[in-house]
């Protein structure tokens, strides 16, 4: 079974300062990877995910993150945070094929001090 | 899209009794999930329904826990003799064909206190 790892549970930055939270998972086939994040009193919504193609994807609100396949990693990057941008961030994987849950990471609290 | 929604939003019961809750997912999606989440941790996968066939079923989902998708509409999560590690949030999720796989919308939650 797949399993996610997220290193940072909670990451503290200056506005425009660079982000970057890690993301690993295992499992040895083809992956579909996702960051959903969950702002303060909100749902939980997609920000970006990767099928294939392209390894560096671009979503919402100027997030980016980059498939590296060799090192099963999938980091989510910002050039500048914004106070904004205060919020839980959860890394998850689809198996393509299999049944179609999500499985998560344990998730990163970022707090943009302003 | 009016959003997923979740009811009750919070419920507080004592150790041994039942609990049922209830999602309704957007209106066109006709697939709908099932999750769990303890503080610091991300949410766990309980159950998936297509339409109202319930395809998938987690091992976290002990035999106190039933789920049921009647009209492939609403759906409601049962909770019998509930224990304190029962205590979590239940997120509930759906999604359609034609959005990608795993790219599903969320609701609020029921967030459950177990005495």
């Amino acid at each position: 079974a797949q399993s996610v790892s997220q290193h940072n549970h909670h990451v503290i930055l200056s506005e425009a300062a660079s982000l970057e939270l890690g993301c690993n998972y295992s499992y040895g086939g083809t992956v579909n990877l996702f960051w959903y994040v969950q702002y303060p009193g909100q749902h939980l919504q997609l920000l970006l995910k990767y099928f294939s193609g392209d390894p560096l994807v671009k979503g919402i609100k100027g997030f980016e993150a980059e498939f590296i396949k060799s090192k099963f990693s999938f980091n989510l990057r910002k050039p500048s945070v914004q106070w904004s941008d205060t919020a839980e961030y959860f890394c998850a994987v689809n198996v393509p094929g299999s049944a179609r849950q999500l499985t998560f990471g344990s998730g990163t609290q970022l707090t943009v001090l302003p | 899209d009016t959003g997923v929604s979740q009811d009750p939003r919070h419920k507080i019961t004592k150790r041994g009794q039942n609990v049922t809750f209830r999602c309704d997912p957007i209106s066109e999606h006709n697939r709908l999930y099932w999750y769990r989440q303890t503080l610091g941790q991300g949410p766990e996968f309980l159950t998936y329904f297509q339409n109202e066939a319930q395809l998938e079923k987690s091992r976290l989902l002990s035999d106190r826990f039933s789920a049921e998708r009647p009209k492939g509409s609403f759906s409601t999560l049962e909770i019998q003799r509930t224990e304190q590690g029962d205590s979590a949030m239940y997120l509930c999720a759906s999604s359609r064909p034609g959005l990608s796989l795993g790219e599903q919308f969320f609701g609020p939650g029921t967030r459950l206190t177990v005495l």
